[in-house]
């Protein structure tokens, strides 16, 4: 099946600095990825949806200026969380859909998240 | 928008079936999917329904019915490794998003 990655996995900042996940299809092209962010003992809440070539689309009460997405191949995309603190530490999960397969319906497939810590 | 209720807690034995019902608010509903989410680890896709009725992979099936804005995920012969929690997505038409509930923590006893 189609396989997509995370990096890092987890990661622990200090306040004030800023963090690059990276999230990759490994055996498909993206032409759109996900990306979600999990409190504990919460539902995925999508953050924003990043196509290829374009910008990100955001949802409402996400800060763009904060989250910046950047999908620059079809098959990367990073999530920088700028200026971090220490209510941002969360769970980031990215998905992708294979903008290849054919139908209506396009599967998503999860990367394995990033766990990030900010002190 | 969407929004998507479910419970927030079962708990069932061992070799028990257990049913997890969604209901839906939606606008341009396509159909609906189900993940499962071992603690501190990623979603993984158990099943999706775009039409109505029953869907079955092994041991789990999932139902829709679109005039009730309703389906559930069914486990059968339920094993300790079932403890995990359980989203319905509901995948928009429009915009190809999935919007999760809330989830619903299963826990499974001896």
């Amino acid at each position: 099946g189609a396989v997509v990655s995370q990096h890092p996995s987890r990661v622990i900042c200090k306040s004030g600095t800023s963090v690059k996940i990276e999230c990759r299809s490994l055996d498909f092209q993206a032409t759109t990825m996900f990306w979600y962010r999990q409190f504990p003992k919460q539902s995925l809440m999508l953050m924003a949806t990043s196509n290829e070539g374009s910008k990100a689309t955001y949802e409402q009460g996400v800060e763009k200026d904060k989250f910046l997405i950047n999908h620059a191949s079809l098959t990367l995309s990073t999530l920088t969380v700028t200026s971090a603190h220490p209510e941002d530490s969360s769970f980031y999960i990215c998905s992708a859909r294979d903008g290849l397969a054919g139908g209506p319906y396009n599967e998503q497939f999860f990367g394995p998240g990033t766990r990030l810590t900010v002190l | 928008g969407q929004s998507l209720e479910q419970p927030s807690e079962v708990t069932a034995v061992e070799g028990a079936i257990v049913q997890i019902n969604c209901t839906y608010q939606t606008s341009g509903f396509y159909g609906l999917s189900w993940y499962q989410q071992h603690d501190g680890g990623a979603p993984t896709f158990l099943s999706y329904n775009a039409l109505d009725g029953l869907e079955e992979t092994g041991r789990f099936s999932s139902f829709l019915s679109r005039s009730d804005s309703y389906g559930y995920l069914l486990l059968q012969e339920l094993q300790m490794k079932d403890s995990a929690s359980y989203f319905c997505a509901g995948l928009s038409s429009n915009t190809g998003k999935l919007i999760f509930g809330q989830g619903t923590t299963l826990q499974v006893k001896p």
